[in-house]
């Protein structure tokens, strides 16, 4: 199957840590690369590869796998961390896919 | 810097035709993959299609909900990519993104990576009578 699945909603408290996951077959052979969107603009690459942080991503944001499983951590989330972020990997066609989403709240 | 820039969205009937423009800068266009993605109100993204680069042998690849509707084309001249779409559907209401896209295998054992590294700021598409 090439369908990824993320939790709807998380929520993490100001300074804390917190785990956003990604669950799909296609895992187990393709790294999940994530993206954050704040509301009404565009999603923006923060994670690529085994754990890759474009320039300018602050490095409380990593990236790790499991299985068929993909995580994305922020250690000690800011207030500008809430926003929704969402999973992409690629199925055996070389075809991009992506997860629902989770909205992240920091409380 | 690199770039992307969406325009053409817009109000259309269902059933009618609207073609989206993305105009590229600040990299060599014909060498990248380019996608294009769209999310609809309240959704998550939803990959569209996909052109392939020169060297990757300029292959188009669609998402079965627009495949035989939509068709993804560039004109290096202008480096602007662009998606036609026809027999347009309530259900294509969205934001409408392209991107680059990066893809290929690393690491020991290898995994295969795919993602999207530049975005542009989208262009709304509303299908409705």
């Amino acid at each position: 199957s090439s369908e990824l699945t993320q939790d709807p909603a998380v929520s993490v408290a100001l300074g804390q840590t917190v785990r956003i996951t990604c669950q799909g077959d296609s895992l187990r052979s393709s790294y999940a690369s994530w993206y954050q969107q704040k509301p009404g603009q565009a999603p923006v690459l923060v994670i690529s590869g085994k754990n890759n942080r474009p320039s300018g991503i602050p490095d409380r944001f990593s990236g790790s796998s499991s299985g068929n499983t993909a995580s994305l951590t922020i250690t000690g989330a800011q207030a500008e961390d809430e926003a929704d972020y969402h999973c992409n990997s690629r199925d055996s066609s070389v075809r991009p896919v992506f997860g629902g989403g989770t909205k992240l709240t920091v409380l | 810097e690199v770039q992307l820039v969406e325009s053409g969205g817009g109000l259309v009937k269902p059933g009618g035709s609207l073609r989206l423009s993305c105009a590229a800068s600040g990299f060599t266009f014909n060498n990248v993959w380019m996608s294009w993605v769209r999310q609809a109100p309240g959704k998550g993204l939803e990959w569209v299609g996909r052109l392939k680069s020169e060297t990757g042998g300029e292959t188009t690849d669609y998402a079965a909900p627009v495949k035989g509707r939509f068709t993804i084309s560039r004109d290096d001249s202008k480096d602007t990519l662009y998606l036609q779409m026809n027999s347009l559907k309530t259900e294509d209401t969205a934001v409408y993104y392209c991107t680059t896209d990066q893809a290929g295998i690393t690491g020991t054992p290898y995994q295969f990576y795919y993602y999207m590294d530049v975005w542009g700021k989208g262009t709304t598409v509303t299908v409705s009578s």
